[in-house]
């Protein structure tokens, strides 16, 4: 009963794969959101979906794609990948646009080699 | 350009005392403000917040206080207990941001000794 969940937990790919991290959320909300957690540990935000419509953008490379089949989900999909995407990857959830009441899942650890 | 810092890396405290972690911000826009709290391969988990309107906001043993002349808050855990030992991450946001975006420090590593 994992409110916030995705998979894997764990990625290791060599540079140039494609890749996908699944997420799903079982709380009802209506945004969902990716953040990556660099080598310096900061999380930034990549992006943000209400109600499967695409709300931020971070100004991430074009080889980042992000995918909301309807709004308990968001996956992300990595082409091409280098070794700098290497990090943590964690997706999240609020019940609605603001910063409050954020759900993040645990983590997917993506290394690239 | 970092919109908030978390200048502490780490902070060891006995377990008892009193745990003080600080942040700073630069964007004047931001008017609210939270802490999560982060064990070791799992996600963060949010811990307390605070409204711009506000200077101070207490949660049982977690108080966080909000200086917005200096654009400081900090967070106190008193007593600290072991349990407490884990990575604290300061974040902020500004109502006009659309999509509820945070913006992260860089954490401060706690530990908590017996």
């Amino acid at each position: 009963d994992t409110a916030v969940s995705q998979t894997p937990k764990y990625l290791v790919t060599q540079m140039g794969n494609d890749k996908s991290i699944k997420c799903e959320q079982n709380l009802g909300h209506d945004t969902m959101y990716w953040y990556k957690q660099d080598s310096k540990k900061f999380l930034k935000i990549m992006f943000s979906y209400n109600n499967k419509e695409l709300i931020i953008n971070e100004t991430v490379p074009n080889r980042f794609s992000p995918k909301s089949p309807d709004k308990a989900h968001l996956n992300l999909h990595i082409n091409s990948l280098e070794l700098g995407d290497s990090a943590v990857y964690f997706c999240a959830s609020s019940p609605g646009q603001g910063a409050g009441g954020y759900t993040f899942g645990s983590g997917t650890r993506l290394t690239v080699v | 350009d970092q919109q908030v810092k978390q200048n502490s890396p780490s902070l060891s405290v006995q377990e008892g005392r009193i745990s003080i972690l600080n942040c700073d911000y630069t964007n004047s826009m931001f008017d609210y403000f939270l802490w999560y709290k982060k064990y070791p391969a799992e996600g963060p988990t949010f811990l307390i917040s605070i409204s711009s309107i506000k200077d101070k906001n207490e949660d049982g043993r977690f108080t966080v206080f909000l200086n917005k002349s200096a654009k400081h808050l900090s967070l106190h855990i008193v007593p600290s207990q072991p349990g407490d030992s884990a990575v604290y991450f300061c974040a902020a946001s500004a109502s006009y941001n659309q999509g509820g975006k945070l913006i992260f420090g860089q954490g401060t590593e706690l530990s908590v000794k017996p």
